[in-house]
């Protein structure tokens, strides 16, 4: 079974400091791990993902995610946040050997004060 | 870029009614899913299909059904509406097996209310 869990529903930051939102899972196997953004009555885009390779990967709007092994981690940062990154954030894993679709975790709301 | 279209952003329904949710994908992805958004529950899977005519349960499959007879086509059927149905649905397609890494394309999301 594979599953997600983001531990905070709600981060609030300062614009212009950094943020983080956090996320850990579990898998069988190896994880492919994903985080989205949704606006307001909209769908969710895509962000960054993390199939293998170098622990830090870069996405969109200048976030970038650190896969941490040891600790079952995928926290998605940014260094300098912007009121126009306030949205809900969710991370996702696959466990690449045994699943062919995605579980989510619960939705962090972010909320960048100006 | 990938198009995956749903066909009404917002309905409302009685309750008992049949309920249909169409999606559609224009980048002839495999995979097709339907997902349902409630707050502090996150995105759950409803159903899922990897092939024309091929569906596949997801978490909460109870009281929903599926119907893939085209590729781009994957659609939500609610039997007999019920209250606790009314939600955020999205629809979601992805590559095939040799190419999948899992990441997902979706729709803007249809918002029910059953009353």
């Amino acid at each position: 079974a594979q599953s997600v869990a983001q531990p905070e529903d709600q981060v609030n930051v300062a614009e212009g400091n950094p943020l983080t939102v956090k996320c850990t899972y579990s898998v069988s196997g190896n994880p492919y791990l994903f985080w989205y953004v949704q606006y307001p009555n909209r769908g969710l885009q895509f962000l960054l993902k993390y199939i293998t390779g170098d622990n830090l990967v870069k996405g969109s709007y200048g976030f970038e995610a650190e896969f941490n092994k040891s600790q079952t981690s995928f926290h998605l940062k940014k260094p300098s946040a912007l009121v126009s990154d306030s949205a809900l954030y969710f991370c996702a894993v696959r466990d690449s050997g045994s699943a062919r679709q995605l579980t989510f975790g619960s939705g962090t709301q972010l909320t960048v004060l100006p | 870029d990938v198009k995956v279209t749903q066909s009404s952003r917002y309905l409302v329904k009685r309750t008992g009614e049949k309920v249909f949710l169409e999606c559609v994908q224009d980048m002839d992805h495999e995979n097709m899913f339907w997902y349902r958004q409630d707050p502090g529950l996150g995105l759950r899977l409803i159903y899922f299909s990897y092939d024309v005519k091929m569906k596949e349960k997801g978490d909460i499959p109870e009281g929903y059904s599926v119907s893939r007879e085209k590729k781009e086509r994957f659609s939500l059927i609610l039997e007999s509406a019920s209250t606790n149905q009314t939600s955020m649905y999205l629809c979601a397609s992805s590559l095939g097996e040799d190419l999948n890494t899992g990441e997902l394309f979706f729709g803007e999301g249809s918002r029910l209310t059953v009353l």
